[in-house]
């Protein structure tokens, strides 16, 4: 079974500083995608940034990047220049290719970003 | 192109009480998934429809069901509502057609609001 942990129930951080947000996930499958959402207090998931595992190099969106670490199994999210707009819960999550994922993502239980002005 | 719309977006029912919630994918998309979110239990993947079929399921009891339609409008239904069905219904679209990441994303809803008295 898979499963995705994130262990930093909250994080605080100074507006125009750096967090990193901490993931790790379990599973056997070698072919698998990896996403970080955000949910802000309107309650909209919003995708932040994206990982095929396959792929070594680390994938970056603008000030959102992440260190993914395959074998050790680790997703973590480095918010860089942070703004009072990135307050929100940040959700890691996993699914299987299948060739087609078919749904199912799995989530972490989420942290809870604020950001100090 | 819009974003996945969900209707109603806020909803209270009794115990015993079925309901329908409702939701429109981004224009293309042909799967959809559904979740519950909970404080508790976090988010937990209760379906995904493609191409009017179901093709994965979570581990949900039979009152919780759902459909999807030739326009790829999907709506989930709750039989005999119980007090712990109070959630944030989320659902989300995607291509479903798999292969790598862009089309295997998914993009979410505002949610649906359930409150059972």
């Amino acid at each position: 079974a898979q499963t995705v942990t994130q262990s930093q129930p909250e994080m605080s951080v100074q507006e125009a500083e750096t967090v990193t947000l901490s993931c790790t996930y379990d599973t056997s499958e070698s072919d698998y995608y990896l996403f970080w959402y955000k949910q802000p207090p309107s309650r909209q998931m919003i995708l932040v940034i994206r990982q095929e595992a396959y792929k070594q190099q680390n994938a970056t969106e603008n000030r959102f990047s992440v260190n993914f670490q395959k074998a050790a199994k680790s997703f973590s999210l480095k918010i860089s220049d942070s703004q009072l707009g990135d307050a929100a819960m940040y959700f890691c999550a996993s699914v299987m290719n299948y060739g087609g994922s078919q749904g199912n993502l799995i989530f972490g239980k989420g942290t809870k970003l604020s950001v100090k002005p | 192109k819009a974003g996945v719309t969900q209707t109603p977006r806020y909803l209270i029912k009794t115990r015993g009480q079925q309901v329908t919630l409702s939701c429109s994918p981004i224009s293309g998309h042909r799967s959809v998934s559904w979740y519950q979110q909970t404080p508790g239990q976090g988010l937990q993947f209760l379906f995904e429809y493609f191409s009017e079929t179901q093709r994965n399921k979570g581990n949900f009891p039979g009152r919780f069901s759902g459909r999807q339609f030739s326009n790829s409008r999907s709506e989930m239904n709750v039989s005999t509502l119980e007090l712990g069905d109070s959630a944030l219904y989320l659902c989300a679209s995607s291509t479903g057609r798999g292969g790598n990441v862009g089309t295997d994303t998914q993009y979410f809803g505002p949610g649906t609001r359930l409150t059972v008295l």
